[in-house]
Order: structure tokens, then C-alpha cells, then sequence
């Protein structure tokens, strides 16, 4: 059974700073979803990644296919970056059985 | 190109009532999955289908809840009788593939509440 773990649970940061959000899971995957969900909204896929390092904007996206680990890092920290965020990954390669973590709330304070 | 479009955006039944929520694909996507929110938890799976068929409905229970995707029109999730545990936020997401390595597109959501 796949297993996916998101830390910290809950973050606040300061405006400006660099943010770094972390997801491990357990078993092997063709590739790995970031979400964000601000609330009381819908879901936005920001990356979906398979190997190495994406690039969109302020975001980052990097993933450690061996050490079975992703990070999201945000840059320049935005009030308007507060939100959820989540990631997800398909063990057996198929969308149909994503495992999503609970999701790591963040807010960035002005 | 429009995105996944879901509606009610919000919807209220009272117990023993019927909610049916709408989802639209991305033109072209033929890949559809349900999935439930519950407050302070994460996105759980409920069903998979692709056009006039169900694939894979491990996630969804057995009473009460029915989904479908029509060779014309939305994908319908269905919920009859609807119970006070049933409120949550209802997601739909549409894909071209089930590859895991194809992108998925998401809605706004259903958020339904029982009274």
C-alpha cells in the first residue's frame, strides 16, 4: 500500500521568504502531482514531475526518484501563495490509483 | 479551452433528499475520477470511468451513491438519501490517459452540506 507523508503539517512564513514543502511516499511511481487548493476553492495542478527539477514562475519542483522524496519550494514568498498544498502519486502508474497526502497548510504573513 | 467545469458550486439537501453533481471534462478527455473531501481531511478516490463505463469503483460505497459518464453530456455523481456524513467537497478530475504520467485537470468542486 502506498503510503504518502507531507511535512510540516501546517506552516507560516514571512513574506519573502524561501518556503520548502516536503513529500515522501513508499512505493515507486511514474510520477508525482503537486496540487494547491486555496480555501474554499478548487484544485490547481502545479507540476506533475518524473525525474529531476520543474521550473514555473516562483515555483520549484524537484523529486528524488531513489530517495522516493519531492520537494516544492516557493521563492519570494506571497500573502497570495497562502493555501494548501498537496501532494499525490500514482504507485501502480495509473491516475486512477493516486495517493494523495493530507496536504500541508500555508500562510504567508504581509 | 474551457477546464473541468463542476456544478452546483454549492449545494444543500436535507437528509432523506437526492444531490446529483454535475462534471464536465476538458473537451477531448475521456478519463473521469470522482473524489470526496471530507473537512480536515485529504482527497479520497471514488470512482474512475471513462465513456459509458465504470472502471474502477473501489472508493465509492455500495448504497446510495451511483455514478455515471454518458456517451452525451456530464459525468453524474449521485447520491440518494443523503445523510449528514455525506457533507463534504466533491472533486472531479479529467485526464486524456490513466497513464500515471498524464496530466490531471481539476474542478472547482461541490461542496454539499446536509441539513
Amino acid at each position: 500500500k502506498n503510503e504518502v507523508e507531507q511535512s510540516p503539517q501546517n506552516l507560516t512564513a514571512q513574506e519573502g521568504e524561501f518556503i520548502t514543502i516536503n513529500c515522501s511516499y513508499s512505493v515507486g511511481i511514474s510520477a508525482l502531482h503537486w496540487l494547491q487548493q486555496h480555501p474554499g476553492g478548487g484544485i490547481v495542478s502545479l507540476f506533475m514531475l518524473s525525474s529531476g527539477k520543474k521550473k514555473h514562475g516562483r515555483l520549484i519542483a524537484t523529486i528524488n526518484i531513489q530517495e522516493k522524496h519531492s520537494s516544492l519550494h516557493i521563492t519570494a514568498s506571497h500573502p497570495r501563495d497562502s493555501a494548501v498544498y498537496i501532494c499525490a502519486s500514482p504507485p501502480t502508474g495509473a491516475n486512477s490509483k493516486l495517493t494523495f497526502g493530507k496536504g500541508i497548510t500555508l500562510s504567508v504573513r504581509p | 479551452n474551457a477546464g473541468v467545469m463542476q456544478n452546483p458550486r454549492h449545494l444543500v439537501r436535507r437528509r432523506g433528499q437526492e444531490a446529483r453533481l454535475r462534471c464536465s471534462p476538458v473537451k477531448g478527455h475521456s478519463h473521469v475520477y470522482w473524489y470526496r473531501q471530507l473537512p480536515e481531511e485529504g482527497l479520497k478516490f471514488m470512482v474512475y470511468l471513462q465513456k459509458e463505463n465504470i472502471i474502477d469503483e473501489s472508493g465509492m460505497p455500495k448504497e446510495r451513491f451511483s455514478a455515471e459518464f454518458p456517451k452525451e453530456g456530464p459525468s453524474i455523481l449521485r447520491i440518494q438519501q443523503v445523510v449528514r456524513g455525506d457533507s463534504a467537497a466533491y472533486f472531479c478530475a479529467s485526464s486524456p490517459s490513466d497513464r500515471g504520467n498524464s496530466p490531471l485537470h481539476f474542478g472547482n468542486g461541490t461542496r454539499l452540506t446536509v441539513t
